[in-house]
C-alpha cells in the first residue's frame, strides 16, 4: 500500500492554458474523488467515480472541468482555458467502502494560474 | 446541502487539552468524520462517528450528539505536532461524498 499518489505537485500556468492532473488511488479501492481546496477553506467536493463510471459531478466542475478513470484505476482531471479563480489545491482520494466514514487523500496538486 | 461551522482558530499550550467543536445543519445525516491537516500536507483520517457518543484513539477523542447537531474533537496532552488544521466532516449520502467546515487552526506552544 502506498498510499495515493498525484502527479504533479505543484504547477504554474498561464491564463488560458489547459492543464491536466493525474491520481493514482490506493490499489484495491474502487471509489476514487476529487476535491478542490483553496486557502484557509475546507477541501469542497468536485466529482466521484466508483471504478470507471463518473457517478457525481458538483455544480462547482464547471464545463472546462472534466475527469476520467478510464480503466478504474488512476483518474485525470483536465482544467481547459484555465482563469485564476482556478487556483487552488486540487486533491483526490479514494476510499474502501468497507471502512466507514474514511478517505484516504493524496497530497495534493498546487494549481496556480498567472 | 450541509453547513458546517466550527472556531476557526485555537491556541494552546503544550500539554493542555483542547476541544473543537462542530455544529452541522444537514439535509441528511450519515455521521460526522474529522481529519488533521499540517502545512502543505494532505488530510488524514482522525475518527468518524456515525452514531452519539464518545469515540476515543490515543490522546484524541471524538463525541457526537445526533439530537444536537453538535460533535467535537477533543485534543489530549497536546504535542507541538498537533499544531495543524482540523476539520469536521459529514458525508451527503451513504457514497462518502464529504463536505467539510472551514477548518480550525491549532496552535501549540511551548
Amino acid at each position: 500500500d502506498t498510499g495515493v499518489s498525484q502527479d504533479p505537485r505543484h504547477k504554474i500556468t498561464k491564463r488560458g492554458q489547459n492543464v491536466t492532473f493525474r491520481c493514482d488511488p490506493i490499489s484495491e479501492h474502487n471509489r476514487l474523488y476529487w476535491y478542490r481546496q483553496t486557502l484557509g477553506q475546507g477541501p469542497e467536493f468536485l466529482t466521484y467515480f466508483q471504478n470507471e463510471a463518473q457517478l457525481e459531478k458538483s455544480r462547482l466542475l464547471s464545463d472546462r472541468f472534466s475527469a476520467e478513470r478510464p480503466k478504474g484505476s488512476f483518474s485525470t482531471l483536465e482544467i481547459q482555458r484555465t482563469e485564476q479563480g482556478d487556483s487552488a489545491m486540487y486533491l483526490c482520494a479514494s476510499n474502501d467502502p468497507v471502512n466507514t466514514g474514511e478517505l484516504f487523500f493524496g497530497e495534493g496538486s498546487r494549481l496556480t494560474v498567472l | 446541502g450541509q453547513s458546517l461551522e466550527q472556531p476557526s482558530e485555537v491556541t494552546a499550550v503544550e500539554g493542555a487539552i483542547v476541544q473543537i467543536n462542530c455544529t452541522y445543519q444537514t439535509s441528511g445525516f450519515y455521521g460526522l468524520s474529522w481529519y488533521q491537516q499540517h502545512d502543505g500536507g494532505a488530510p488524514t483520517f482522525l475518527s468518524y462517528n456515525a452514531l452519539d457518543g464518545l469515540e476515543e484513539t490515543g490522546r484524541f477523542s471524538s463525541f457526537l450528539s445526533r439530537s444536537d447537531s453538535y460533535g467535537y474533537l477533543l485534543l489530549q496532552e497536546l504535542q507541538m505536532k498537533d499544531s495543524a488544521s482540523y476539520f469536521c466532516a459529514s458525508p451527503r449520502s451513504n457514497d462518502y461524498k464529504l463536505s467539510f467546515g472551514a477548518g480550525t487552526t491549532v496552535t501549540v506552544r511551548a
